[in-house]
């Protein structure tokens, strides 16, 4: 079985500061890792993946992860938090034995001024 | 590329109504896939399809809810009858014959269905 658990319901971050958002997941062959964000009435969009390679994966709007395979966790992270970063974010993570994504339940990020 | 386009962007129905939500997926994708998003239970898949086969629903709550895919541009999902605990708004998301390894789905901008 493949599942993914995302801790925190919401996080909280000043603009300018470092922000991050926690992921840990279980599978039994290798993973695959995927972060989407979703804005206020619309669809998910992919933001990165993991599938092999460096562990520091780098994708859209300054955000990043990074894969840790000892403490089964990619957490999304990124330098300098704007505003319109507020949204919410899924971590995704399909078994290499598998065919389909199992989504976290999102985290909700909220920026201030 | 204008991206899944899914019809309506809003339903609301009164309970034992047939609901049909439409899905456009992205031209070339050959996997298509069927969510419900609440907030109770977050976002789960409910079919998928691969070269318009219906591949695994074995996320489909009940027999009230049925898909299909009769060519590569188009897909359906109908709840017959329809029941209040069916409202949630409902994703269709594409992606390529790479998907096994790559697992991009691009997803569509929802329906929110609201069953009174």
């Amino acid at each position: 079985a493949q599942s993914v658990a995302q801790p925190e319901d919401q996080v909280n971050v000043a603009e300018g500061n470092p922000l991050t958002v926690k992921c840990t997941y279980s599978v039994s062959g290798n993973p695959y890792l995927f972060w989407y964000v979703q804005y206020p009435n619309r669809g998910l969009q992919f933001l990165l993946k993991y599938i092999t390679g460096d562990n520091l994966v780098k994708g859209s709007y300054g955000f990043e992860a990074e894969f840790n395979k000892s403490q089964t966790s990619f957490h999304l992270k990124k330098p300098s938090a704007l505003v319109s970063d507020s949204a919410l974010y899924f971590c995704a993570v399909r078994d290499s034995g598998y065919s389909t994504l199992t989504f976290g339940k999102g985290t909700m990020l909220l920026v201030s001024p | 590329d204008a991206g899944v386009i899914q019809s309506p962007r809003h339903e609301v129905t009164e309970m034992g109504q047939e609901v049909t939500l439409r899905c456009k997926p992205i031209s070339g994708h050959d996997y298509l896939f069927w969510y419900r998003q609440t907030m109770m239970r977050g976002l789960e898949l409910l079919i998928y399809f691969n070269n318009n086969v219906p591949i695994d629903d074995s996320g489909m709550p009940e027999d009230r809810f049925s898909a299909k895919m009769p060519n590569a541009s188009f897909s359906t999902l109908k709840i017959q009858p329809s029941e209040p605990r069916d409202s949630a708004v409902y994703f269709c998301a594409s992606g390529t014959q790479e998907v096994r390894n790559t697992d991009t789905q691009y997803f569509g901008p929802g329906t929110r269905l609201t069953v009174l």
